[in-house]
């Protein structure tokens, strides 16, 4: 059972170029984020999507796109790379709860180091 | 904007004594979580803490809630190299905006020397 997988794990673009890191969860999860780690900002939440063929905007949105094509995949597109987008970035899947809007335990995947030079 | 905000940043402690982290959170929530993070690893759930609970165990883990205070702690006892890591609170804000997303604090990066 291998959770929550991310590709590619690291990856270094010159300014201007673009990218899609995707996601895969395997656990038949309804929710799925993504989340970029900076160095002394914590987690902050890009986009997000509460099911196959819907996505919103989280904290950070600007210079991302995303795709919620099929259930088991999230993908995040950066079109236009800039430096400001060096980051971490993590995918994270979680259940349908029972309560409506109550978000449960999330499950992440290990991470994708990205470069932009 | 970050919802939560743990205390104190940096923690480093000798293998055997207990590990206290806070947690402040600015507005109602539905629950409040605890997640670990090894260096170069992806996040860990490690306890879920509804808002009407007041207190949670999971082993060698002890998670308080006090909403009057938008609050939390998690207490590690008797604490092992293995633990040395960043522990995260995340918040699950209600209602409105919020619903469905965890907002994440900054972390406590904890040291654990054997």
């Amino acid at each position: 059972n291998a959770g929550v997988t991310q590709t590619p794990k690291f990856r270094v673009l010159k300014t201007g170029q673009s990218m899609t890191l995707l996601c895969a969860q395997d656990m038949n999860h309804e929710y799925m984020y993504w989340y970029r780690q900076d160095p002394g900002m914590g987690l902050r939440l890009i986009h997000y999507s509460v099911g196959e063929g819907t996505t919103a905007k989280g904290e950070v949105p600007d210079g991302y796109n995303v795709s919620r094509l099929k259930k088991q995949n999230f993908l995040l597109g950066l079109e236009s790379a800039a430096p400001s987008q060096t980051s971490v970035y993590f995918c994270a899947s979680s259940r349908r709860t029972l309560t409506s809007g109550f978000t449960g335990e999330l499950f992440f995947g290990e991470g994708s180091r990205l470069t932009v030079l | 904007s970050q919802q939560g905000e743990e205390d104190p940043q940096a923690l480093s402690i000798q293998e055997g004594e207990n590990a206290t982290m806070n947690c402040s959170y600015k507005t109602s929530i539905n629950n409040l979580q605890w997640y670990r993070q090894n260096s170069g690893r992806g996040l860990v759930h490690l306890i879920l803490i509804r808002s009407n609970e007041r207190e949670k165990h999971s082993g060698r883990l002890r998670v308080t809630l006090d909403t009057s205070k938008k609050s939390s702690s998690l207490l590690i006892t008797a604490s092992r190299a293995a633990d040395t890591a960043s522990y995260f609170c995340a918040t699950d804000a209600f209602p409105g905006a919020g619903s469905y997303q965890l907002t994440f604090g900054k972390g406590t990066k904890l040291s654990v020397i054997p």
